[in-house]
């Protein structure tokens, strides 16, 4: 596609539920990213694929989040055992190699609430 | 996490007024870009500035990467409708990820 891509855009899930979300990147893009939007705060980093190589996983909150990325394309984010405060926008974003100069592109994000 | 602190938080102007906006940080940055997020979107890039004292500009826009490389402004001349928005700064430190700004609502009184 011409963009990154995000589904589901918006998800509502009863607190214990697992969630998996999924983001397309641009296609032919080495690196991507995710982020996590809490309302009315800028996005913060949450871990960063260079292909299907995790290379940063510092920003996941705790050991409930897992992100994969096999093939070094599609790249799908699981949230185990969801909580309240796991209420966020999730932004996927790719680069067309991560570094430094390289246009970040995002998608629409997936709105997840924890119901 | 390590953000950086963006200011006005919220800003109410007249259309036709001109916009000023700044981030500052208290580490160094290699790179500052500046986004807009619109409702139900992801950001969207608006401005990417390389080198320290820089001065880009992009139609009514126009940014600038601070000469110690811990702050950045944004100015937006002769504001339209379609500027209302949500306006992040971001930096990249030199690892892969970027460090956002809380954010600047700009909403313009017709």
């Amino acid at each position: 596609g011409a963009g990154v891509s995000q589904s589901p855009r918006y998800k509502v899930a009863k607190r214990g539920q697992d969630v998996a979300l999924r983001c397309d990147p641009i296609s032919g893009h080495v690196s991507l990213f995710w982020y996590q939007q809490a309302l009315g705060q800028g996005p913060e980093f949450l871990t960063y694929f260079q292909n299907e190589a995790q290379l940063d996983k510092s920003g996941l909150p705790s050991d409930r989040f897992f992100a994969e990325r096999p093939e070094g394309s599609v790249s799908t984010l699981k949230i185990q055992r969801t909580q309240q405060e796991d209420s966020a926008v999730y932004l996927c974003a790719s680069s067309r190699t991560g570094l430094e100069g390289n246009t970040i592109y995002f998608g629409e994000g997936s709105w997840l609430t924890v119901v | 996490g390590q953000q950086l602190n963006q200011s006005p938080q919220s800003m109410f102007i007249q259309e036709g007024e001109d916009v000023s906006m700044n981030c500052t940080s208290s580490s160094i940055f290699n790179t500052w870009l500046w986004y807009k997020q619109d409702p139900g979107e992801g950001p969207v890039l608006l401005i990417a500035l390389y080198k320290a004292g820089e001065l880009t500009s992009n139609g009514r826009l126009t940014a600038q990467f601070g000469i110690t490389r811990k702050d950045s402004f944004l100015n937006i001349s002769a504001s339209i409708p379609s500027d209302v928005g949500i306006y992040f700064c971001a930096g990249h430190g030199g690892a892969q990820k970027l460090v956002f700004g809380q954010g600047t609502r700009l909403t313009i009184n017709p």
